[in-house]
């Protein structure tokens, strides 16, 4: 039974490209998690999301960033017109069920822009 | 605003010695601690959690101590092995709320 996965490991763009990344959950999982890690600091949530719904989306910025879980495929996490600021590991988890507390986390995903 | 706070940036014990990661946490809300393990370019790893109806979690070398008139949990790691050395980070959840609020890690380093 795979773990979560991420893909890209790591991706570099340029500042005004726009990234993509993907996060496949555990087989059974329904429930998407999406964390911030800036340099030197804890993680910080960004977006939960179970298929096809977005629950709770306070973390994400206002503009240019974007979550989707669809009823097929992995869960995407699109940032648009990325600038430096964004340059940081972005880290997947799920989880089973709602009320599981706690979840698995995926390897992550560093992006660096330049 | 850092609801979740781990003081200490580093630590460094004597292999065999005990380690005591400490946290504290400011939002009466949360109700479920959770400790995880983070080595370089991988995921955090889900190490041992505790709920607010106890006081005291072990597993194995781990133990993990709840104290909420503090507002204060601890994870002791006895005894230190090398392969302790990674990032220990603390986190909260509030019943109800999915969401981790994690503080920014402590960095142990297991002195052979």
């Amino acid at each position: 039974n795979a773990g979560v996965m991420q893909n890209p490991r790591h991706l570099v763009r340029r500042r005004g490209q726009e990234a993509r990344l993907r996060c496949s959950p555990m087989k059974g999982h329904s429930h998407v998690y999406w964390y911030r890690q800036l340099p030197e600091e804890g993680l910080k949530f960004m977006v939960y999301l179970q298929k096809e719904n977005i629950i709770d989306e306070s973390g994400m910025p206002k503009e240019r960033f974007s979550a989707e879980f669809p009823k097929e495929g992995p869960s995407i996490l699109r940032i648009q017109q990325v600038v430096r600021g964004d340059s940081a590991a972005y880290f997947c988890a799920s989880s089973e069920f709602f009320g599981s507390r706690g979840y698995t986390f995926g390897s992550g995903t560093r992006l660096t822009v330049v | 605003d850092q609801q979740v706070k781990q003081n200490s940036p580093s630590l460094s014990v004597q292999e065999g010695r005990i380690s005591i990661l400490n946290c504290d946490y400011t939002n009466s809300m949360f109700d479920y601690f959770l400790w995880y393990k983070k080595y370089p370019a991988e995921g955090p790893t889900f190490l041992i959690s505790i709920s607010s109806i106890k006081d005291k979690n072990e597993d194995g070398r781990f133990t993990v101590f709840l104290n909420k008139s503090a507002k204060h949990l601890s994870l002791h790691i006895v005894p230190s092995q090398p392969g302790d050395s990674a990032v220990y980070f603390c986190a909260a959840s509030a019943f109800g709320n999915e969401k981790l609020t994690f503080g920014t890690g402590t960095r142990l380093t297991i002195i052979p």
